[in-house]
C-alpha cells in the first residue's frame, strides 16, 4: 500500500463549480499535512497546511481526520487559474522528509 | 531576498555518464533534501544534508551521492545513468530549527537521459 493514496484525476470542471479532492495516508504517525500546488514543469508550492480542526483560505477550505487517516481538500467557485496538479503530503516528526502523493489533476475549464 | 536556486535548469545526458546538479538554499536556511519527480509521480525523497552529512536517506542507491557545502549550498550527483534516471529534480530548503515550517522548493533540474 502506497504512503499517501490520491485519486490522479484529471478532474474537468466548469468555472465556478465546486470541487473536492480526496487522500488517504497509511502511517498513523504522521504529524503534519499540507497541500501543495504544482503547475506544469514547475515546482510544488504550498498551498496550505492541514488542522485537525479544519482550515480555510479564501475559496479552499482543508480537514483532516485523523482516525480515519484521510484528507480532503474543497475548492469553491473554480477559476480558470486554480488549473494546476494538486499534491497531498504528509509529514512525521522533526526533521523528515515529505511524504507526496501521486497528485490530483484538475483542469478548470471555461 | 533570493529564494531557493537550482542549476542547470535542463541537462541531456546518454546512459552511464555521470550528472551532478546544484542548489542553493533559501537565505537563512541551513538543511538542503533533495527529490527526483518522475513523469506523472509524486516528487519522492533521496537525501536530506545539514551540517554537511547526510542525516536521512530515501529508498535510492548508492549511485545516487550528494554533498553540502559550508555555505550550505548542495551537489547531487548521479553515476552510471539509467533511462529511468529522467526525472525532475527538486531542491528544497528549511531552517534545521524550524522543521514545521514550510519547505521552499526550487525550480528544478530537469534531466534526461538518452
Amino acid at each position: 500500500r502506497k504512503e499517501v493514496e490520491q485519486d490522479p484525476g484529471p478532474f474537468n470542471v466548469p468555472e465556478g463549480a465546486t470541487v473536492a479532492f480526496n487522500c488517504t495516508y497509511s502511517n498513523s504517525a504522521s504529524q503534519s499535512f499540507f497541500w501543495y500546488r504544482q503547475d506544469c514543469r514547475k515546482e510544488p508550492k504550498l498551498l496550505m497546511s492541514v488542522y485537525s480542526s479544519g482550515n480555510e483560505d479564501g475559496r479552499f477550505t482543508a480537514q483532516l481526520n485523523r482516525a480515519s487517516q484521510y484528507i480532503s481538500l474543497l475548492i469553491r467557485d473554480s477559476k480558470l487559474s486554480d488549473s494546476a496538479t494538486y499534491l497531498c503530503v504528509v509529514k512525521d516528526m522533526g526533521n523528515t522528509p515529505l511524504v507526496f502523493g501521486k497528485g490530483t489533476r484538475l483542469s478548470v475549464i471555461a | 531576498d533570493a529564494g531557493v536556486t537550482q542549476s542547470p535548469t535542463h541537462l541531456i545526458k546518454t546512459r552511464g555518464q555521470q550528472v551532478t546538479l546544484r542548489c542553493s538554499p533559501k537565505s537563512g536556511h541551513d538543511t538542503v533534501s533533495w527529490y527526483q519527480q518522475a513523469l506523472g509521480q509524486g516528487p519522492q525523497f533521496i537525501f536530506q544534508y545539514y551540517e554537511e552529512e547526510e542525516r536521512q536517506r530515501g529508498n535510492f542507491p548508492d549511485r545516487f551521492s550528494g554533498h553540502q557545502f559550508p555555505n550550505y549550498s548542495s551537489e547531487l550527483n548521479v553515476n552510471a545513468l539509467l533511462l529511468g534516471d529522467s526525472a525532475l529534480y527538486l531542491c528544497a530548503s528549511l531552517a534545521w530549527a524550524d522543521p514545521y515550517n514550510e519547505q521552499f522548493f526550487g525550480p528544478g533540474t530537469r534531466l534526461t537521459v538518452l
